[in-house]
C-alpha cells in the first residue's frame, strides 16, 4: 500500500536561513508528489508537484522541491525562509495506476524565527 | 472567481446525532473530493466524486457518506456521531480530478462532538 511520511513534527528555521521540510514516500509505481501549505485558520493552499521530467519542479512563494526516485524522497526547500513562510506543511502522493487515492502525510509545522 | 465554499463554518453536536456538511466547488470544477484533518493522524481522505458518480473511497466506516448534485456541489453526511468525529472537515474542487491536477481547498467545517 502507498504511504507517505514525514518524520519531522515541527522544524525550526531562522529567518534569512535556507529551509528544508522533508518528505518520503512508498508506492508500487510512479507516483504523483504533491506539497499544499495551511496557513492558520485557512484551508490548505497548492504550492508545487512532480508529475514527470525534471527532478527539480519550482512553485509558488519560492519555494522548491527535489525529486529523488533512488531515496523515494520529495523534500521540499526554499534557499532564504521568510517569517510569513510559518505554516503547516503537507507531503501528497498519488499512484494514478494503483487505487490512485491521495495519500497525505501528517504534517510538519513550520517556524521562521525571526 | 469565488474560491470553494464550505458551510457551515462550525458545528456542535451530541454523540449519536447525525450531521451534514456542504461543498460548493469553484465554477467549472467537477471534481469533488473530502478529508478529515485531526492533529493525531494528519489529513485523511474520505470519499472523491466527479459528475455524481462515487470515484474513489478512504477507509472509513459506513458511517461516513457523501453525494454530489447535478451542478457539483456535494454534501457529505455522517451518521451516528461520535466522539472521535470531531475534526476540520475540508472539500477539495478540481477541473477533472485528474491524478496530476492540483486541488483547490475550501476553508472547512470544524466539527465538535459532545
Amino acid at each position: 500500500a502507498q504511504s507517505v511520511a514525514q518524520p519531522e513534527d515541527q522544524v525550526n528555521v531562522a529567518e534569512g536561513n535556507p529551509l528544508t521540510v522533508k518528505c518520503t514516500y512508498s508506492v508500487s509505481g510512479n507516483p504523483y508528489l504533491f506539497w499544499y501549505v495551511q496557513y492558520p485558520n485557512r484551508g490548505l493552499q497548492f504550492l508545487l508537484k512532480y508529475i514527470t521530467g525534471d527532478n527539480l519542479v519550482k512553485g509558488s512563494y519560492g519555494f522548491e522541491a527535489e525529486f529523488n526516485k533512488s531515496q523515494t524522497s520529495f523534500h521540499l526547500k526554499k534557499p532564504s525562509a521568510l517569517v510569513s513562510d510559518s505554516a503547516l506543511y503537507f507531503c501528497a502522493v498519488r499512484d494514478p495506476r494503483g487505487d490512485d487515492k491521495i495519500i497525505f502525510g501528517k504534517g510538519t509545522r513550520l517556524h521562521i524565527l525571526p | 472567481k469565488a474560491g470553494v465554499t464550505q458551510t457551515p463554518r462550525y458545528l456542535i453536536k451530541t454523540r449519536g446525532q447525525q450531521v451534514t456538511l456542504s461543498c460548493s466547488p469553484i465554477s467549472g470544477h467537477r471534481s469533488v473530493s473530502w478529508y478529515q484533518q485531526t492533529p493525531g493522524q494528519g489529513l485523511q481522505f474520505l470519499f472523491e466524486y466527479f459528475s455524481e458518480t462515487q470515484r474513489n473511497k478512504g477507509n472509513f466506516p459506513g458511517r461516513f457518506s457523501g453525494r454530489q448534485f447535478s451542478n457539483s456541489r456535494s454534501e457529505m453526511n455522517v451518521s451516528t456521531l461520535e466522539l472521535g468525529d470531531s475534526a476540520l472537515y475540508l472539500c477539495a474542487s478540481s477541473i477533472t480530478g485528474n491524478s496530476g491536477e492540483k486541488l483547490f481547498f475550501g476553508s472547512g467545517t470544524q466539527l465538535s462532538v459532545l
